[in-house]
């Protein structure tokens, strides 16, 4: 099976930077994904690692280590828009996710 | 259709009752999941399957069954429905080739009494 962490919540000003710590045990590796979830609704695709390094996808970025069972979410130049849940997950061999708790980032002006 | 449709969008039921869920997809993607998401606890998998035909169990499969007689269609159903299920429920699906990111529905929000 997986076990995930992650912080249950964190708050930024709005244009400032928040990072996102995801730390993860498992018994088979296949993947890390990170999704964005409103309040009320479903979950969003942000962004996906599978080897080792930095992905950037523009205020986005998400980072993996994989000897060291580690992933963040870089959100840069917060808007409020940015206010919701983010939730990190890691997919198995059998194409199956297995996903944290969730981090609620909170957006002040 | 476009995308993942789930019905109903909520739902209260009396303890005992049978219920389904329905999920559907236009998007032809071989895989598809439901998972019930808790206040405190994330998105859980209750069953899932990689092709039409084929079922796994996921990690809370216990009082859920679901069949996937085609490609669009995934239904959950609970037999006899307990008030430890009341959840929302979440149907996804997605294509098992390269990054292969799931795509969720609105969800069903279930409440038994």
């Amino acid at each position: 099976g997986q076990n995930i962490d992650q912080p249950t919540e964190m708050t930024a000003t709005e244009g400032a930077i928040v990072q996102i710590n995801c730390t993860y045990q498992t018994s088979g590796f296949n993947g890390l994904f990170w999704y964005q979830q409103h309040a009320g609704e479903a979950p969003t695709f942000l962004s996906y690692n599978v080897l080792d390094g930095l992905e950037e996808k523009g205020r986005f970025s998400s980072f993996l280590s994989r000897s060291k069972g580690y992933s963040y979410l870089l959100l840069k130049e917060l808007q409020m828009k940015d206010s919701a849940s983010y939730l990190c997950a890691v997919r198995d061999g059998d194409y199956k996710l297995s996903f944290g708790a969730g981090t609620t980032v909170t957006v002040r002006a | 259709i476009a995308g993942i449709t789930q019905a109903p969008t909520s739902q209260i039921l009396a303890a005992g009752r049978r219920m389904t869920l329905r999920c559907t997809q236009d998007m032809r993607h071989n895989a598809m999941y439901w998972y019930r998401q808790d206040l405190g606890l994330g998105l859980r998998l209750i069953h899932y399957s990689n092709t039409a035909g084929t079922t796994g169990k996921g990690e809370v499969p216990d009082g859920y069954s679901v069949s996937r007689a085609n490609t669009d269609d995934f239904p959950l159903t609970l037999a006899s429905a307990v008030p430890s299920q009341t959840s929302v429920y979440f149907c996804a699906s997605s294509d098992l080739a390269g990054a292969g990111e799931q795509f969720f529905g609105p969800g069903t929000r279930l409440t038994v009494l």
